[in-house]
């Protein structure tokens, strides 16, 4: 058990450039998890997948956020025409659903927005 | 609205107490709450975790307690170790989805 993975570690982009963060969950977890942290503040919900399945998406998320998970086992979060307000540390987690209901984070991406 | 709140950002206690760290929630549809613990440079790692029809859980030094007719929980860990000196938050579950506080830095001095 390898733990989950998430690629790049740190991005640093221009404003309006397009950003794809890639999740590797922990292996057989059905169950992955994308959040968002800025400084201070909790992991905020992003959207979650059951397999390859989108089934919940936050309505607080701009249409400019699409992610996806093809075979329901990597994840990939793509941000579109970047903005510095984008600037944050991304989550992803992931659990499987015959298991509790802890979610087992990755080392998150950071993403800074010049 | 926040539906889980940690009103302390921070709390220090000296190695070998008791460390109580709180959180509020509103949601009476939460069903399962659930503690992390974040170092620096890593993601948030499962400490512990209660059911809504349970009103403790212990768990080695770690214990948490929950409130259901205040939607308030504790984490408690005793004694303090230098090694707790971490960020932890609360987090909340409905349908198994989690809502997470902001979070409480606890400092364990030696």
């Amino acid at each position: 058990d390898t733990g989950v993975s998430q690629d790049p570690r740190h991005k640093i982009t221009k404003r309006g450039q397009n950003v794809t963060f890639r999740c590797d969950p922990i292996s057989e977890h059905n169950r992955l998890y994308w959040y968002r942290q800025t400084l201070g503040q909790g992991p905020e919900f992003l959207t979650y997948f059951q397999n390859e399945a989108q089934l919940e998406k936050s309505r607080l998320l701009s249409d400019r956020f699409s992610a996806e998970r093809p075979k329901g086992s990597f994840s990939t979060l793509e941000i579109q025409r970047t903005e510095q307000g984008d600037s944050a540390m991304y989550l992803c987690a992931s659990r499987h659903l015959a298991g509790g209901l802890q979610q087992f984070f990755g080392p998150g991406t950071r993403l800074t927005v010049l | 609205d926040q539906q889980v709140k940690q009103n302390s950002p921070s709390l220090s206690v000296q190695e070998g107490r008791i460390s109580i760290l709180n959180c509020d929630y509103t949601n009476s549809m939460f069903d399962y709450f659930l503690w992390y613990k974040k170092y620096p440079a890593e993601g948030p790692t499962f400490l512990i975790s209660i059911s809504s029809i349970k009103d403790k859980n212990e768990d080695g030094r770690f214990t948490v307690f929950l409130n259901k007719s205040a939607k308030h929980l504790s984490l408690h860990i005793v004694p303090s170790q230098p090694g707790d000196s971490a960020v932890y938050f609360c987090a909340a579950s409905e349908a198994g989805k989690s809502t997470f506080g902001d979070g409480t830095t606890l400092t364990v001095k030696p």
